[in-house]
């Protein structure tokens, strides 16, 4: 099991440039989520899919910022433009949905908009 | 308010001692309660689960869970310096999958 797998490991991007984050889940695990982590606001819920399916993205900050998830084994989340505002650390994480309580993260991205 | 209420900290102990961490919640909704350890640029890694009230001994590590009085809490006996790190409590209702993290205590055992 080799785990939540996220790309890129740190992202230093310019101001207004669109920036993808990728995430590949266990394989098997139904649900799907990301957060965003930052020293004011902790560890914040952006969206979460079962089933490759969006549930709530109601944590989604604004329309920069959208995720898809083609298939049960990749999810990207992307900004468009990005701002500085945006610089965070960007988690990915899953779980079952039968006997599967707990959630596995990856090791995130940490994104740094200048 | 924030649902999950979590003192940052950060919270400095020697090492031998027992730790107490504590987190309230104002949603009576919620069902399942975990405890995360995070070390520096890692992800959030899962420590304990309970569902609903009562305790949980895994090792040196208890969590507690009174729903009555909405309060969590992280027992961690015989501390350690690798327990050094930041510890997040979560939870999440069952009905709606969105897990709910307290803000984090940053914990340093020192040697």
């Amino acid at each position: 099991d080799a785990g939540v797998i996220q790309s890129p490991r740190h992202e230093v991007t310019e101001m207004g440039q669109e920036v993808t984050l990728r995430c590949k889940p266990i394989s098997g695990h139904d649900y799907l989520f990301w957060y965003r982590q930052t020293m004011m606001r902790g560890l914040e819920l952006l969206i979460y899919f079962n089933n490759n399916v969006p549930i709530d993205d109601s944590g989604m900050p604004e329309d920069r910022f959208s995720a898809k998830m083609p298939n049960a084994s990749f999810s990207t989340l992307k900004i468009q433009p990005s701002e500085p505002r945006d610089s965070a650390v960007y988690f990915c994480a899953s779980r079952r949905a039968r006997g599967g309580y707990g959630y596995t993260f990856g090791s995130g991205t940490r994104l740094t908009v200048v | 308010q924030k649902e999950v209420e979590q003192d940052p900290g950060p919270l400095s102990v020697p090492e031998g001692a027992i730790v107490s961490l504590n987190c309230t919640y104002s949603n009576s909704a919620f069902q399942y309660f975990m405890w995360y350890r995070q070390y520096s640029r890692k992800g959030p890694e899962l420590l304990m689960y309970t569902y609903s009230s009562g305790n949980k001994e895994d090792g040196r590590f208890t969590a507690q869970v009174d729903k009555s009085s909405k309060y969590i809490s992280l027992f961690i006996r015989d501390s350690q310096p690798s327990d050094s790190a930041t510890y997040l409590c979560a939870m999440y209702s069952g009905r709606a999958q969105k897990l709910v993290f307290g803000q984090g205590t940053r914990l340093t055992i020192n040697p």
